[in-house]
C-alpha cells in the first residue's frame, strides 16, 4: 500500500523566512499526492494537488510543490512566511487506481515575528 | 452548499457506552471515508465506502462499524466505546475524475468531532 513519511514534526522559521516542508512518498503506482492544511480546531483544507501533469505545483497561499520522481519527494515550499502561515501541514497520496488516500504523521509550522 | 457536516462537534462517553457519528454532504460525491486524528500519527483511515451499499475496512478498522445507505450519509458507530478511542473524528467525502488510465480524487473533509471516552 501507499505511505507518506514527513521529515520534522516540527519546523519554526521566521516571519519573511523560505518554508520548506519536506514528503517522500512510496507507492507501487504512479501517486498522486497533496498537501492539506490544518488551522487549530478545524478541518483540513486543500493546499495543492500532483496528479500527474506540470511537475511543479502552485497552491493556495503562496505555496508550491515540486514532483520529483527520482527522489519519491513531494516538498512544499513558500519563499516568505507569514505569521498566518503557522498550522499543521500534512502530506498524502492515493494510487491513480483507487480512492484510498494514506496521510503523513503531519508538520506543525511556527512563524516566529 | 453546506459541503461536509459532522455532528456532533464534541462528545464525552464512558466506557462501554455506545455512540454513533454521524456524517452527510451534499455534493454527490460517491466516496466517502472516516479517519481518526491523533498527536504524532497524522490521519488514519478507519472505514471508507465507495458509493450507497458498498463499505470497506481501512487501516484502524476494529470497534467500529459503518453503513451507507445512501450517497449523502455515512455514519460511523462505536459499539462499546474504549479509551483508546480518544481522539478526533474526521469524515470526507471525493468525486473521482479519469485521468489517462486511472482516476483521481480529492478530499473534503468535515470539521471534525472531539470524543473523549473516560
Amino acid at each position: 500500500a501507499q505511505s507518506v513519511t514527513q521529515l520534522g514534526s516540527h519546523v519554526s522559521v521566521s516571519e519573511g523566512a523560505l518554508v520548506l516542508l519536506r514528503c517522500n512518498y512510496s507507492s507501487s503506482v504512479p501517486p498522486y499526492l497533496f498537501w492539506y492544511v490544518q488551522y487549530p480546531n478545524q478541518g483540513l483544507q486543500l493546499l495543492l494537488k500532483y496528479t500527474s501533469a506540470a511537475t511543479l505545483v502552485k497552491g493556495i497561499n503562496g505555496f508550491e510543490a515540486e514532483f520529483k520522481k527520482s527522489e519519491t519527494s513531494f516538498h512544499l515550499t513558500k519563499p516568505s512566511a507569514h505569521m498566518s502561515d503557522a498550522a499543521e501541514y500534512f502530506c498524502a497520496v492515493s494510487e491513480s487506481n483507487n480512492n484510498d488516500m494514506r496521510f503523513g504523521a503531519g508538520t506543525r509550522l511556527t512563524v516566529k515575528p | 452548499n453546506a459541503g461536509v457536516t459532522q455532528t456532533p462537534k464534541f462528545q464525552v462517553l464512558k466506557t462501554g457506552q455506545s455512540m454513533t457519528l454521524q456524517c452527510a454532504q451534499d455534493m454527490n460525491h460517491e466516496y466517502m471515508s472516516w479517519y481518526r486524528q491523533d498527536p504524532g500519527m497524522g490521519l488514519r483511515l478507519i472505514h471508507y465506502s465507495v458509493g450507497a451499499g458498498i463499505t470497506d475496512q481501512g487501516e484502524v478498522p476494529n470497534g467500529y462499524n459503518v453503513s451507507r445507505s445512501t450517497t449523502e450519509d455515512f455514519p460511523l458507530r462505536l459499539l462499546s466505546a474504549a479509551p483508546s478511542q480518544t481522539s478526533v473524528y474526521f469524515c470526507a467525502s471525493s468525486y473521482s475524475i479519469a485521468v489517462g488510465s486511472g482516476f483521481h480524487s480529492e478530499q473534503f473533509f468535515g470539521p471534525g468531532t472531539r470524543l473523549t471516552v473516560l
